[in-house]
């Protein structure tokens, strides 16, 4: 099943926070984080594993509360190369390799 | 590496055409996936593969076939096309080994296909 993601946009100056949540309504082996800008391919950002395991960029930082099949993406201290549409996908612990994205959160940033 | 690449970059099919969309990567990748994006929607997966000679459906394979001979191909066949089928498709690769199984994704640049 699809996951939820919220909010559906959010608009920033330059320099403020956001956090972006994604939350399933199945067991999560695995939440996957991307950006797309417009017109554009979706670009990796982070992975997060059930049992605390992670992979990622530096600058980004998300956590993956397993009780609650939920994930959640900080963007700190945010820049105008931050604005675009983020993804979350998730895979389930059916063993499938099937990554099912959510519907996306559109961000800008403004000077 | 030129990464994953796909053509063509647009394409416009009258009603009850067919045509392939090609995908290939040069990573050595053994996961390969075809996703579409309707307008303002998010990525919905057509149908992926972890490996030379198997295939399995995603959320909306109806409409389309794969097959995966090699490693480095992917291509997606539509049969009979239809307007509903007018999207985006996105082609991507991922390596198996390591955090098991859950690698980053990396994405083509994406076949425009319009069917009028």
């Amino acid at each position: 099943q699809q996951p939820v993601q919220s909010p559906q946009a959010v608009i920033l100056r330059e320099g403020e926070d956001a956090v972006i949540n994604c939350s399933s309504s199945k067991a999560l082996y695995s939440v996957h984080w991307y950006r797309q800008k417009h017109g554009e391919a979706p670009v990796f950002l982070m992975i997060l594993l059930k049992g605390g395991e992670q992979k990622g960029h530096e600058k980004i930082s998300a956590s993956f509360n397993e009780k609650k099949q939920q994930s959640s993406l900080y963007l700190t201290a945010s820049q105008l190369s931050y604005s675009g549409t983020y993804f979350c996908g998730t895979r389930g612990t059916d063993s499938s390799y099937k990554l099912i994205f959510g519907s996306g959160t559109r961000l800008l940033v403004r000077p | 590496n030129a990464g994953v690449t796909q053509t063509p970059k647009f394409r416009i099919l009258k009603i009850g055409q067919s045509m392939t969309l090609q995908c290939t990567q040069d990573m050595n990748h053994n996961y390969m996936y075809w996703y579409r994006q309707d307008p303002g929607m998010g990525l919905k997966l057509i149908y992926y593969s972890v490996g030379a000679g198997i295939t399995d459906k995603g959320e909306v394979p109806n409409g389309y076939n794969v097959s995966r001979s090699t490693t480095e191909d992917f291509p997606l066949r539509l049969e009979l096309a239809a307007p509903s089928q007018t999207s985006v498709y996105f082609c991507a690769s991922s390596d198996g080994a390591g955090l098991a199984g859950n690698n980053e994704q990396f994405f083509g640049p994406g076949t425009r296909l319009t069917v009028l």
